[in-house]
């Protein structure tokens, strides 16, 4: 069952930031956020994760909110090839379980 | 960094026959491997966990003989699509972790059975 619930689609301007947010008020003390991200008929990419602490990296940043309730996914200057599929995903950090993706959220980065 | 490496990208097949799709962890071991599938519009589904030397653990409606996995090396797991019919074309897509943090994907297999 999916643990995080993502608006179906958003659209952003080129150059702009794209900030998708994701809720998983159901989230254990020990449950990773993942952000994931799938482009049309290829693979899923990683992106980022975190515990509670904000983190960025070449990508993207992930905002945490303090009671870990939900997340921001930025993508500081959305391009074209940023349009996609974005998951956001929780599980444990131990065991090499397998991802449970929701529906995500369709990014569409518009000109 | 870690890349997983998925073969063949595209196959067609006709109906009845079988298609053999790879998994490789290019860099790194992995004991498990996850293959998912997906449908046009819809999001991935797992249909299996590979286990490096034992038997594959199958999700519930996923038919173990007509998905046959092997997982016969650390490196290498294989997912054969057995009497393939037209409502086995999708979307195929397998991951290893590199670590129990780090999920890696496949560039995904596009299989049409006409």
């Amino acid at each position: 069952d999916a643990k995080t619930t993502q608006p179906t689609s958003m659209d952003c301007a080129e150059g702009r930031a794209a900030n998708l947010p994701c809720n998983h008020s159901t989230i254990s003390g020990n449950e990773y956020v993942y952000w994931y991200r799938q482009i049309h008929s290829q693979g899923p990419q990683y992106i980022i994760h975190g515990l509670k602490n904000n983190e960025t990296n070449e990508m993207a940043s992930l905002i945490i909110t303090e009671d870990r309730k939900s997340s921001t996914l930025i993508l500081p200057h959305a391009t074209l090839r940023d349009t996609a599929v974005y998951y956001c995903i929780v599980r444990p950090p131990t065991g090499a379980n397998n991802l449970f993706f929701g529906t995500g959220t369709r990014l569409t980065v518009i000109p | 960094g870690a890349v997983v490496s998925q073969h063949p990208s595209r196959v067609i097949c006709k109906s009845g026959t079988s298609v053999k799709i790879e998994c490789r962890s290019l860099d790194f071991q992995a004991t498990t491997m996850f293959w998912y599938r997906q449908f046009p519009k819809q999001s991935l589904m797992l249909m299996a966990t590979s286990n490096e030397g034992s038997k594959a653990t199958y999700e519930q409606g996923v038919e173990k003989d007509k998905f046959l996995i092997n997982h016969a090396s650390l490196t290498l797991s294989t997912l054969t699509v057995t009497s393939a019919h037209p409502e086995d074309s999708s979307f195929y897509i397998c991951s290893a972790h590199r670590d129990p943090t780090e999920a890696f994907f496949g560039q995904g297999t596009r299989l049409t059975v006409v």
